[in-house]
């Protein structure tokens, strides 16, 4: 079965600093998805970005970008000049292609803005 | 455009009743899920449906139920509530099977004492 573990519960990051979150995972898949949600106080998920394992190229939007490592089984997200709306939890997360679109989640982690 | 609504925001049992959270989506999407997340913790499945009519288990789903009777609705049912179900349960849907994104409503918070 697939595992995801983010091993940071909480990072903090001034304002418009850069800060990287980690996550791995484990799967004997060769193809599959993956992604970072954001979690903020209001509770609602949104997806930031997504990865498909087959593609080589990190995938970016805007300010956030990822560090895909396929043999590592490495996926971090990178979040450039830090804004206070930025603040959130995190989370990672797996979809294997076969499922049904099931998510498998990492824990989160709390990401703390300082002004 | 309301995307994923669910009812209620919060919500207080004793040990041993029921209730139903309500999950409504306006989007004509075909799978719809429902998640628990537990403090500190990621989301885990608890059912899921593939369109009106099918529904299926999950990683957690016992205590629970669901039914799918039209594309819109995905009501899911407590019975004889816990406090092990004391958590956040999140609705969510997606389009077509090759659709990425989940698209989550805003959760409700139960609380069982």
């Amino acid at each position: 079965a697939q595992t995801v573990t983010q091993s940071q519960p909480e990072m903090s990051v001034q304002e418009a600093e850069t800060v990287t979150l980690s996550c791995t995972y484990d799967t004997s898949e060769s193809d599959y998805y993956l992604f970072w949600y954001k979690q903020p106080p209001s509770r609602q998920m949104i997806l930031v970005i997504r990865q498909e394992a087959y593609k080589q190229q990190n995938a970016t939007e805007n300010r956030f970008s990822v560090n895909f490592q396929k043999a590592a089984k490495s996926f971090s997200l990178k979040i450039s000049d830090s804004q206070l709306g930025d603040a959130a939890m995190y989370f990672c997360a797996y979809r294997s292609l076969d499922s049904n679109y099931q998510l498998i989640w990492g824990a989160g982690t709390k990401l703390i803005i300082k002004p | 455009n309301a995307g994923v609504t669910q009812t209620p925001k919060f919500r207080i049992l004793k040990i041993g009743q029921s209730m139903t959270l309500q999950c409504t989506q306006d989007m004509n999407h075909n799978y719809m899920y429902w998640y628990r997340q537990d403090p500190g913790m990621g989301l885990k499945l608890i059912y899921y449906s593939v369109g009106a009519g099918i529904t299926d288990k999950g990683e957690v789903p016992n205590g629970y139920n669901v039914s799918r009777s039209t594309t819109e609705d995905f009501p899911l049912r407590l019975e004889l509530a816990a406090p092990s179900q004391t958590s956040v349960y999140f609705c969510a849907s997606k389009g077509r099977w090759w659709a990425y994104e989940q698209y989550f409503g805003p959760g409700t918070r139960l609380t069982v004492t």
